[in-house]
């Protein structure tokens, strides 16, 4: 069976440092990958997703950054955090070519202090 | 538009019926996902509809669809204190994307 596995759980960073979130798919390949963001209210953003490795589609222009340097590996980054960047970060797999649905991660609480 | 909409909250008594009503924009979409998210959780798929039926049962779960007024709604029977959480409808559109509505907020009271 497949499995989603999102790390870490909740993080809380300073403003102006770094971030990295990884997420990895098992039981399955070539998969499409998905970061999502939900705000304080509860709407799901979609910030990026991938058909393929290297493959990145950004969907808003941000200060973050997707990578996929594994089949099963999806990295949300950045550089330097802004306050502005605190929310809960959802990653998504969804089989490649069938209409089928999205499969989440147990998320991240990310706060920018 | 790639637009679902939802109401965002719904309160109902333990024992009864919880209807969450969602309208959708893209006609072409082939399916209709309802998901379920307690607190700090992530999405947990609860069912899904393709588009050319009319209703889903599943369980306490039952799924309508109208697709001439691109409506759905998930109906929860003898809905439980553990129902309590934000449901969300969502459409697939182009380039095998989901995109989401709000979220409900059902609250069960005793």
């Amino acid at each position: 069976s497949q499995t989603i596995h999102q790390w870490p759980a909740t993080l809380v960073q300073p403003v102006g440092s770094p971030l990295s979130l990884e997420c990895t798919v098992e039981g399955t390949s070539n998969p499409n990958l998905y970061w999502y963001r939900q705000a304080a209210g509860r709407g799901l953003q979609l910030l990026f997703y991938s058909v393929g490795i290297g493959q990145i589609s950004s969907e808003v222009p941000q200060n973050l950054s997707a990578s996929r340097p594994q089949d099963r590996q999806f990295i949300l980054s950045s550089k330097k955090l802004l306050l502005s960047d605190s929310g809960f970060y959802l990653c998504a797999w969804k089989r490649e070519f069938d209409n089928s649905p999205l499969h989440f991660g147990n998320g991240t609480r990310l706060t920018v202090t | 538009g790639e637009d679902v909409e939802q109401s965002l909250f719904l309160s109902v008594r333990e024992g009864d019926s919880s209807v969450i009503n969602c309208t959708y924009t893209d006609s072409s979409s082939t399916y209709l996902y309802w998901y379920k998210q307690e607190p700090g959780a992530g999405l947990q798929l609860l069912t899904y509809i393709f588009s050319n039926m009319d209703m889903k049962q599943d369980q306490r779960l039952t799924v309508l669809l109208n697709k001439k007024d691109k409506h759905l709604s998930l109906r929860i029977a003898d809905t439980q204190t553990g129902d309590s959480a934000i449901y969300f409808c969502s459409q697939e559109t182009s380039g095998s994307r989901l995109t989401f509505g709000e979220g409900t907020q059902l609250t069960v009271n005793p």
